[in-house]
């Protein structure tokens, strides 16, 4: 069985600080491909990153970026200088052998002007 | 890239009724669909895995006689609530797994809200 864990309900900070979203992660799976979507008001589901379990490089998109650490399970996602726009619930998600995807229980973020 | 599109995007309809949900893979062939279902402020519970030709499989706790799954092209599954009643409402979203991939690769459409009143 596979588990997502996201501890942080909600987080709340003032724009252009710079904010974490944890991801802590199970799996027996030793491939395995991580991922973070963002869903907007409007619900769709907007895909942000994936990561295989292979490649443990941390990763820097504009004021995204994110850390992947296989020794503590953890994908943790970093927005530096938030914008008001950044404001959605972030998703973390696993998918392994079964080719099924897991979704971590979503942190809503809001970006207050 | 690959994109998946559902219709309705919303749907209101009466309780006791019937609603179906469409999903199409517009740029590839799927023969593996994905269905979840995600209340308010809640996660993406996934209901059901589509296979094209074949009996859709059911998580646990989903009852397949009231939610129809139909995959019977490599672009199209649908998704029927049968007897809707108001504790159905919720956001239906589908994905799509290119199977030109890796096999991990998932593609969501934009999801339909579903208000039973």
């Amino acid at each position: 069985a596979q588990k997502v864990t996201q501890a942080q309900t909600e987080i709340s900070v003032v724009e252009k600080e710079d904010v974490t979203l944890d991801c802590v992660y199970e799996t027996r799976d030793t491939t395995y491909y991580l991922f973070w979507y963002k869903q907007p008001p409007s619900g769709e589901l907007v895909f942000l990153i994936r990561r295989n379990s292979f490649d443990e490089q941390n990763e820097i998109s504009g004021r995204y970026s994110w850390n992947f650490q296989k020794s503590t399970s953890s994908f943790n996602f970093t927005i530096t200088a938030s914008q008001v726009v950044d404001s959605a619930v972030y998703f973390c998600a696993l998918i392994g052998s079964a080719r099924q995807l897991t979704f971590g229980s979503g942190t809503q973020l809001t970006v207050l002007p | 890239g690959a994109v998946v599109s559902q219709h309705p995007s919303r749907v209101i309809c009466k309780s006791g009724t019937s609603v179906k949900i469409e999903c199409r893979s517009l740029d590839f062939q799927a023969t593996t669909m994905f269905w979840y279902r995600q209340f308010p402020k809640q996660s993406l519970m996934l209901m059901a895995t589509s296979n094209e030709g074949s009996k859709a499989t059911y998580e646990q706790g989903v009852e397949k006689d009231k939610f129809l799954i139909n995959h019977a092209s490599l672009t199209l599954s649908t998704l029927t609530v049968t007897s809707a009643h108001p504790e159905d409402s919720s956001f239906y979203i589908c994905s799509a797994r290119d199977p030109g991939g890796t096999g991990y690769e998932q593609y969501f459409g934009p999801g339909t809200r579903l208000t039973v009143t």
